[in-house]
């Protein structure tokens, strides 16, 4: 089994709808992230969180919404989707660094969202 | 200026050649550097991590850093067509930041 899902992997809506990514993850992780992609272009961070009751906004948070359930769910609603929100969206887990040294990120396999 | 710039693509090399990967970042406080390997439609994998001043050989791949000249490298040697794919170029601050910053990726192509 995976170590990141998410789900659902494919997903089209409508604009102003509103509609939630889930991301599950087994590797035992405290820290959490959401990203976008775009194509042709690198990874955004929406939003991140270090542990259950810790939530911060990324480089492009405007018009999304995260919610920690558990240490091992983090999840990503869009409130009214709009065109420009198509994208390709990824999960990661990193471990809470030791010693100095920054974890490396773990991706879930994304889930491509097209909005109309 | 982008926090973190990668060489623009794409890069094309025949295989069994090396394929040089570069990559700058602007915050001089920056302290782990990665390479992820994306291929298209799937998510980024690690290559290469590294820290400290130098290179860093793992296989055919070695990546090489200098902070002075806040500057990342990835050379792939022995190309080969599996080796095609997106490589991202990502740069953590500070470990209490503890969040990466992406460049926007250099499309490699080996031709077989």
């Amino acid at each position: 089994d995976a170590d990141v899902t998410q789900t659902p992997r494919n997903r089209i809506t409508k604009t102003g709808k509103r509609i939630m990514l889930e991301c599950s993850q087994t590797k035992g992780h405290d820290r959490m992230y959401w990203y976008r992609q775009d194509p042709g272009l690198g990874l955004q961070l929406i939003y991140y969180s270090f542990d259950v009751k810790d939530i911060n906004k990324g480089e492009i948070s405007d018009g999304y919404s995260v919610s920690r359930q558990a240490q091992a769910k983090f999840s990503l609603s869009l409130e009214s989707a709009i065109p420009n929100q198509t994208a390709l969206y990824f999960c990661a887990t990193s471990d809470t660094p030791m010693g100095g040294v920054t974890e490396t990120q773990y991706f879930g396999p994304g889930t491509r969202l097209l909005v109309l | 200026q982008k926090e973190v710039e990668q060489n623009s693509g794409p890069l094309s090399v025949p295989e069994g050649a090396i394929a040089s990967l570069n990559c700058t970042y602007s915050d001089r406080g920056s302290q782990s550097f990665f390479w992820y390997r994306q291929y298209s439609g799937k998510s980024p994998e690690l290559i290469m991590s590294i820290y400290s001043n130098g290179d860093k050989e793992d296989g055919r791949f070695t990546a090489q850093l200098n902070k002075a000249s806040q500057y990342v490298s990835l050379l792939i040697r022995d190309s080969q067509p599996s080796d095609s794919a997106t490589y991202l170029c990502a740069v953590n601050g500070n470990t209490n930041a503890g969040k990466s910053t992406f460049g926007d990726g250099t499309t490699l192509t080996v031709k077989p």
